[in-house]
């Protein structure tokens, strides 16, 4: 079947603009993923979603990024007021449970000039 | 908190060698270690997965070990080939927190 998506591929913004990011899971997965990658800090966790359970905030940077999951399938990662320093790559991620096999996407780049 | 350290960040080998990537992690509880490839401006494609209760897991040329209680990981790559040149990311699940965590991962490029 289809991997992750996610979408746009590339993003340019204008500082101060606020922006949206979509990852389309693997279909049946129940837990779902966003991480973001930079040069300066590696691969970090930003926010996790298991099933309707509350979801782990607890790698937000600060309350402009926010997240939400529609019908338990596809997740939207909003970044507001954007940031130079929020240039990244953003990779979404499913699996079937929470301590199985992540699958990734191929990422949205996100520059903010 | 859970760091994870890769060793060496680069490395440069002819083809046909056979080579091992070291990861190390601090918190020994964790759920499982998985490792990665990722190729240039791509995502991250799954290489192995090991459970907490296993030691390795084997995939072609690719064997992955764990010892959880000294907070080691080591990724052996056969007869190495030009295609297998990537960065390779070693990341652990957490107990009870779900996220992966990364090593800053190592670079790897097998000259033909």
């Amino acid at each position: 079947g289809a991997g992750v998506s996610q979408s746009p591929s590339n993003k340019v913004t204008e500082k101060g603009k606020d922006v949206e990011l979509r990852c389309d899971p693997i279909s049946g997965h129940t837990a779902l993923y966003w991480y973001r990658q930079s040069l300066g800090q590696g691969l970090e966790f930003l926010i996790y979603f298991q099933g309707n359970s509350a979801p782990d905030k607890s790698g937000l940077p600060s309350d402009r990024f926010s997240a939400e999951r529609t019908g338990g399938s596809v997740s939207t990662l909003t970044i507001q007021r954007t940031q130079q320093e929020d240039s990244a790559v953003y990779l979404c991620a499913s699996s079937s449970g929470p301590v199985y096999e992540q699958y990734f996407g191929p990422g949205t780049r996100l520059t903010v000039t | 908190k859970q760091e994870v350290t890769q060793i060496p960040a680069a490395l440069s080998v002819p083809e046909g060698e056979n080579l091992v990537l070291n990861c190390s992690f601090t918190d020994s509880a964790i759920y499982n270690l998985q490792w990665f490839r990722q190729d240039p401006g791509k995502g991250l494609t799954s290489l192995l997965l090991i459970q907490s209760s296993q030691r390795e897991q084997t995939s072609g040329r690719l064997n992955a070990s764990l010892d959880k209680s000294s907070g080691r990981s080591t990724l052996y790559i056969a007869a190495s080939q030009p295609g297998d040149s990537a960065t390779y990311l070693c990341s652990v699940t957490g107990a009870g927190s779900y996220q992966l965590t990364f090593g800053k991962g190592t670079k790897l490029s097998v000259i033909p």
